[in-house]
């Protein structure tokens, strides 16, 4: 596809279960980031990718997540043991390279996830 | 701390009316403030993006001016049309001392809607 692609689009959990997200960068895109966006709220940092770079995890809120890349294509992230809480849109995005002054980040459509 | 604040929360303006949106920063280390337009179901796309070393940028019916002294920037769409009834983020990054300003912080949202 052309753009930033995510699955599943919409995730029902159960607390305490394991969840994975999926997102495929635009090809040839070096950077992914992973954002959260919970309701009525801006969007959070959580991970950057860059290249071969080890990844900036900052932004991860607790042990629960964690994300991995492959290379410059597909990244994955967990989060383990959802809580009520983890209810949000995590969205993913790449770009040329991993500097949104010189470069457009491209978001996808999101994952909606909702924690029973 | 909420490093970037976004007002209004909500905007109601008739079609052909002037919408604007209000952000204002913290650090002043912030050197890239883009906009970002995010429809229902979507990801956010940027829409317009300003530097701190000018004062006003525009592009077509969307123009940012920004106030440095004030550590405030600002959205405004002329000539409103029901099409840009969306959801606008303000976000800001910077460059880290020897790296690459790649973390976007974001404002909360404001949710036009445009009344044909």
């Amino acid at each position: 596809g052309a753009g930033v692609s995510q699955s599943p689009s919409n995730k029902v959990t159960e607390k305490g279960k394991d969840v994975e997200l999926r997102c495929d960068p635009i090809s040839g895109h070096t950077a992914l980031y992973w954002y959260r966006q919970r309701l009525g709220q801006g969007l959070e940092f959580l991970i950057y990718f860059q290249g071969n770079s080890a990844p900036d995890k900052s932004g991860l809120p607790s042990d629960r997540f964690s994300a991995e890349r492959t290379g410059e294509s597909v990244s994955t992230l967990t989060i383990q043991r959802t809580q009520q809480e983890d209810s949000a849109v995590y969205l993913c995005a790449s770009s040329p390279r991993g500097t949104p002054r010189e470069n457009t980040i491209y978001f996808g459509e999101g994952s909606w996830l909702t924690v029973v | 701390q909420q490093q970037v604040k976004q007002s209004p929360q909500s905007l109601i303006v008739q079609k052909g009316g002037i919408s604007i949106i209000n952000c204002a920063y913290e650090n002043t280390a912030f050197d890239y403030f883009p906009w970002y337009q995010q429809f229902p179901g979507k990801g956010p796309a940027l829409l317009i993006a300003i530097r701190p070393d000018v004062s006003e940028k525009k592009e077509g019916r969307f123009t940012i001016s920004f106030n440095k002294s004030a550590k405030q920037f600002s959205l405004h769409i002329m000539d409103s049309q029901p099409g840009d009834s969306a959801t606008y983020f303000c976000a800001a990054s910077m460059t880290p001392l020897g790296g690459s300003n790649y973390k976007l912080t974001f404002g909360k949202g404001t949710l036009l809607t445009v009344n044909p």
